[in-house]
């Protein structure tokens, strides 16, 4: 059973720089499990952000990036913003067409 | 404009059926993986299905296979999920994701609850 691992939740403060993982409980993330980022507001459906490691969704500001640091997958925002407020979730492909989606981190802007 | 509209969603009893729609536009729908990903209330994101483009290849999570059928209509430019044998924990927000690896694009969900 993969269990992929992010932070439950993370705060930062206005025009901060935070950085959310996204790792497996056994193993390092690399490229090949296409790691990709959503963001998520209440009541709202979520939102690529990063796709295949560090594309930016259109739209999507730059002050968001992707990369893998070490053995995970990270989501950098830099410059964090008050509507940045919301729950992110990272997803890996596992292979055999399998998806599997980290349990999401609840980032707070205080 | 893409857009990905879901539909048939609605209160179910256990063990009775549904059958989930997907309406895509905006795009060439019969080029695109798809997938159906579900979201429980008050929790995380769990990824249900998918499909390939041409339909010649489909997975499903281990919690619904044998139980939900993905397909797809290219012609309709539709993506659909039939649910049978439906349980307490299938209750979710049922979204509609065009192919992650190409910047998935997300319906806005229909909602499925199964209660007695």
């Amino acid at each position: 059973q993969t269990v992929v691992t992010q932070e439950p939740s993370f705060s930062v403060s206005p025009g901060g720089t935070v950085t959310l993982t996204c790792g497996l409980s056994s193993g390092s993330v690399s490229t090949n499990y296409y790691p990709s980022w959503y963001q998520q507001t209440p009541g709202q459906a979520p939102r690529t952000l990063i796709y295949t490691t560090n594309t930016r969704s259109s739209g999507v500001p730059d002050r968001f990036s992707g990369s893998i640091l070490g053995n995970k997958a990270a989501l950098t925002i830099t410059g964090a913003q008050a509507d940045d407020e919301s729950d992110y979730y990272c997803v890996l492909y596992i292979g055999s067409g399998i998806w599997v989606f980290g349990g999401g981190t609840k980032l707070t802007v205080l | 404009e893409v857009q990905l509209v879901e539909s048939g969603g609605g209160l179910v009893k256990p063990g009775e059926s549904l059958r989930l729609s997907c309406a895509a536009s905006g795009f060439t729908f019969s080029t695109y993986a798809m997938n159906w990903v579900r979201q429980a209330p008050g929790k995380g994101l769990e990824w249900v299905s998918s499909i390939s483009s041409s339909s010649s290849n489909i997975y499903y999570a281990d919690s619904v296979r044998g139980r939900f059928t993905i397909s797809r209509d290219n012609a309709k430019n539709s993506l659909y999920l039939q649910m049978n044998t439906l349980r307490a924990d299938d209750t979710a927000m049922y979204y509609c994701v065009r192919e992650m690896v190409r910047g998935g694009i997300w319906g806005q969900g229909t909602m499925v609850t199964v209660s007695s």
